[in-house]
């Protein structure tokens, strides 16, 4: 079954304690991609990943930072969060979005930064 | 500056009657615009597609229109049915670019 996992799905923090979210996917895609999702904001990109050891920022990268070393995983870690950070985020993956390509997404992890 | 919009936050439907989700976009580069549907607690899933040379496409119960000259896309659903209660987001992409803009949502309540 194709998939797109999201470890974990809910997590609440403390300001300043590094955290990892973790991402994989079993479709073999190059292009995996990290969004939040915050009320009357939609989806917005935070990162995004071409193929291993390719990654470039979206339109939100402030605090954040991705890995990519192998093809399924791609991970988004924050350094120190901060209570801005307190979102939805989901993960996603597609085979190329510039060729109208669906993309794949994972259930969301639900972040809270107290 | 929100390049794919989704003026309206919610939108109420009977069971059985039409439904019609509006998007709206300004960058007239975007090649294909994509339907995506998310329950609580899920993530978005894929519903329709449709490129920019084309007007209209098909799919069951749901159709996608595109009106290039307003900059304006719909997704119409024919009989709606209480499963179609979910947010619905509008997304645009470029050719060749790496990103998808998502609009902000649209959620649907069909009322039996």
């Amino acid at each position: 079954e194709a998939q797109v996992t999201q470890n974990p799905r809910y997590l609440i923090t403390v300001t300043g304690k590094k955290l990892t979210v973790t991402c994989s996917q079993n479709m073999n895609h190059e292009y995996m991609s990290w969004y939040r999702q915050d009320p009357g904001l939609g989806l917005r990109q935070i990162y995004y990943s071409m193929n291993v050891e390719v990654t470039d920022k979206g339109d939100v990268p402030e605090g954040y930072k991705v890995s990519r070393k192998e093809k399924r995983n791609f991970p988004l870690i924050l350094e120190s969060p901060s209570p801005n950070q307190t979102s939805l985020y989901f993960c996603a993956s597609s085979l190329w979005p510039g060729q109208g390509e669906e993309a794949f997404f994972g259930q969301g992890t639900r972040l809270t930064v107290v | 500056d929100q390049q794919v919009k989704q003026n309206s936050p919610s939108l109420s439907v009977q069971e059985g009657r039409i439904s019609i989700l509006n998007c709206d976009y300004t960058n007239s580069m975007f090649d294909y615009f994509l339907w995506y549907k998310k329950y609580p607690a899920e993530g978005p899933t894929f519903l329709i597609s449709i490129s920019s040379i084309k007007d209209k496409n098909e799919d069951g119960r749901f159709t996608v229109f595109l009106n290039k000259s307003a900059k304006h896309l719909s997704l119409h659903i024919v009989p709606s049915q209480p499963g179609d209660s979910a947010v619905y987001f509008c997304a645009a992409s470029v050719q060749g670019a790496q990103k998808l803009v998502f609009g902000q949502g649209t959620r649907l309540t069909i009322n039996p």
